[in-house]
C-alpha cells in the first residue's frame, strides 16, 4: 500500500526559529512535493523534487528552503519562522517522468508560528 | 494567467441525495484533469484522472465529465453517504513538463452530508 509519512501532525513554534518538516515515502518515487494549503486559496507549490539532490522552485518559496539528500527522504525547511508561515503543510510523491501523475499526499502538518 | 475555479465553495445535502460539484479552468494547453478527495485531518485523494479526449469518468458513485471545449468539469455523487462528507479538489495539468508549477489546484468545494 502506497505511503506518504510526514513527522509531525501539528507544530507549534515561535517567530525566529529554524523549522525542519519532513517527508518520507515507501513508494520508491523520484517525485516529491512541498504544499502549503491555506482555507480559500488552495494548494500552492512551495518546492518541488524529480531526483535526489535536485529541486526546483514553485510558485511560493521565499522564506523556504528544502533537501533531498535520499531518494525517499524530502525535507522542508524554514530558515526564520514568521507568523505568515502559519499553514498546513502537504508533501507529495508521484512516478517520474512526468509531472502531472497522480500525487500521493502525506496526512499534512499543521504548523502555528506564535 | 492559468486558474481553477470551483463552486460552490461548501455544500450541505442530506444523505442519500445526489450532487454535482463544478470546476471552470482557463488551464490552456491542456493536459488532464484530476478531482481529489480530502477528508478532514487527511492529505488528498486521487478520485479520477481524465485527458482531453475522454468526457465521462466514474469511479463507484462518482462519475466525473469533462468538457474541453467549454473547460469545464463536474463531478456527480450519487447516493450520497455520510463518507462523501469532505472536501472536493480540481487539478488541472497544463502539458506534459518538467514544470510541476503547471499543476494548478482548485481551492475546493467543502461538502456536508447529513444524516
Amino acid at each position: 500500500d502506497v505511503k506518504v509519512t510526514q513527522s509531525s501532525r501539528y507544530l507549534v513554534k515561535r517567530t525566529g526559529e529554524k523549522v525542519f518538516l519532513e517527508c518520507v515515502q515507501d513508494m520508491d518515487h523520484e517525485n516529491m512535493f512541498w504544499y502549503r494549503q491555506d482555507p480559500g486559496l488552495g494548494l500552492r507549490l512551495i518546492y518541488f523534487s524529480y531526483d535526489v539532490k535536485m529541486k526546483e522552485k514553485g510558485d511560493i518559496p521565499e522564506g523556504y528552503s528544502v533537501s533531498r539528500e535520499k531518494k525517499e527522504r524530502f525535507s522542508l525547511i524554514l530558515e526564520s519562522a514568521s507568523t505568515n508561515q502559519t499553514s498546513m503543510y502537504l508533501c507529495a510523491s508521484s512516478l517520474g517522468g512526468a509531472t502531472d501523475g497522480e500525487q500521493y499526499f502525506g496526512p499534512g502538518t499543521r504548523l502555528t508560528v506564535t | 494567467k492559468n486558474q481553477v475555479e470551483q463552486s460552490p465553495q461548501s455544500l450541505i445535502i442530506l444523505e442519500g441525495k445526489n450532487c454535482t460539484l463544478q470546476c471552470n479552468y482557463t488551464v490552456s494547453p491542456f493536459s488532464n484533469l484530476r478531482w481529489y478527495k480530502q477528508d478532514t485531518g487527511r492529505g488528498p485523494v486521487s478520485l479520477t484522472i481524465m485527458t482531453f479526449s475522454e468526457n465521462t469518468k466514474s469511479n463507484g458513485r462518482y462519475t466525473a465529465t469533462l468538457d474541453a471545449d467549454t473547460k469545464q468539469s463536474s463531478l456527480h455523487i450519487t447516493a450520497s453517504q455520510l463518507s462523501d462528507s469532505a472536501s472536493y479538489i480540481c487539478v488541472v495539468s497544463d502539458q506534459v513538463s518538467s514544470s510541476a508549477s503547471k499543476i494548478i489546484f482548485g481551492s475546493g468545494t467543502r461538502l456536508s452530508i447529513r444524516p
